[in-house]
C-alpha cells in the first residue's frame, strides 16, 4: 500500500520561528511536491523536486525553502514564520517519466502561526 | 497561462441521484492530462480518475466518469448513484505540459459536494 507521511497533523508556531515540515514517501518516486491549501484558492504549489538535491519553485515560493537530501524525504522550511503562512500544507509524490501519473498525497499539516 | 476553472463553489444532490461537477481548462499544449481528486473532511486527497488529451474514450472508474469535451475544453466529473460518503471537496487538476516528466499539476479552486439523504 502506497504511503506518504507528514511529520505532524497539527502544528502551532509563533511569528518569527523557523518551522520544518517533513514528508516521507515509500514508493521510490522521483517527484515530490509541497502545496498549501486555502479556502477558495484550491491547492497552490510552493516547491517541487524531481530528484535528490534538485528543486524548482512553484507558484508561491516566497517565504519558503525546501530540502531533499534523500529520495524518500522532502522538507519544507519556513525560515521566519508569519501569520499569513497559517494554512494547510500538503505533500505529494509521483513517478517521473513521459506519461501522466497521479500524485499521492500525505494527510496534511494544519499550521497555525500566532 | 494554463488554468483550471471550477465555477461551482458548492453543490448538493439527493442520495442515489447523479451529479455533474464542472471543470474547464485553458492550455495551448496538445498533450496534457486531467485529473479529479476527492478530499473528505478528514483532509486526505484521493485520486479518482484520469483523462489523457489523446484518449478517445471518456474515462470511467466505477461510479465516476469523466465527460471530456476537448473542443470546449471541459472535463466534467459525473458521479452516478450518489452516496452519503461522496460528500467532500472535489478538485479538478491538469498536468502542465512544460513539466510533463515532473507530473506537475495545476488545481482548480474546488467544488464542495453535499449529498442529502
Amino acid at each position: 500500500d502506497v504511503k506518504v507521511t507528514q511529520s505532524s497533523r497539527y502544528l502551532v508556531k509563533r511569528t518569527g520561528e523557523k518551522v520544518f515540515l517533513e514528508c516521507v514517501q515509500d514508493m521510490d518516486h522521483e517527484n515530490m511536491f509541497w502545496y498549501r491549501q486555502d479556502p477558495g484558492l484550491g491547492l497552490r504549489l510552493i516547491y517541487f523536486s524531481y530528484d535528490v538535491k534538485m528543486k524548482e519553485k512553484g507558484d508561491i515560493p516566497e517565504g519558503y525553502s525546501v530540502s531533499r537530501e534523500k529520495k524518500e524525504r522532502f522538507s519544507l522550511i519556513l525560515e521566519s514564520a508569519s501569520t499569513n503562512q497559517t494554512s494547510m500544507y500538503l505533500c505529494a509524490s509521483s513517478q517521473g517519466g513521459q506519461f501522466s501519473y497521479e500524485q499521492y498525497f500525505g494527510p496534511g499539516t494544519r499550521l497555525t502561526v500566532t | 497561462a494554463q488554468k483550471i476553472t471550477q465555477t461551482q463553489p458548492g453543490m448538493f444532490v439527493q442520495e442515489k441521484e447523479a451529479v455533474t461537477l464542472d471543470c474547464t481548462y485553458d492550455t495551448s499544449d496538445q498533450s496534457y492530462g486531467l485529473f479529479w481528486y476527492k478530499q473528505p473532511s478528514s483532509g486526505e486527497m484521493i485520486f479518482l480518475i484520469y483523462q489523457g488529451s489523446y484518449d478517445e474514450q471518456n474515462a470511467t472508474e466505477g461510479r465516476y466518469s469523466l465527460n471530456f469535451q476537448k473542443a470546449r475544453k471541459s472535463a466534467n466529473l459525473v458521479i452516478s448513484a450518489s452516496q452519503l460518503g461522496d460528500s467532500a471537496m472535489y478538485f479538478c487538476a491538469m498536468r502542465e505540459g512544460r513539466f510533463a516528466g515532473y507530473n506537475k499539476l495545476i488545481f482548480g479552486a474546488g467544488t464542495r459536494l453535499a449529498v442529502h439523504p
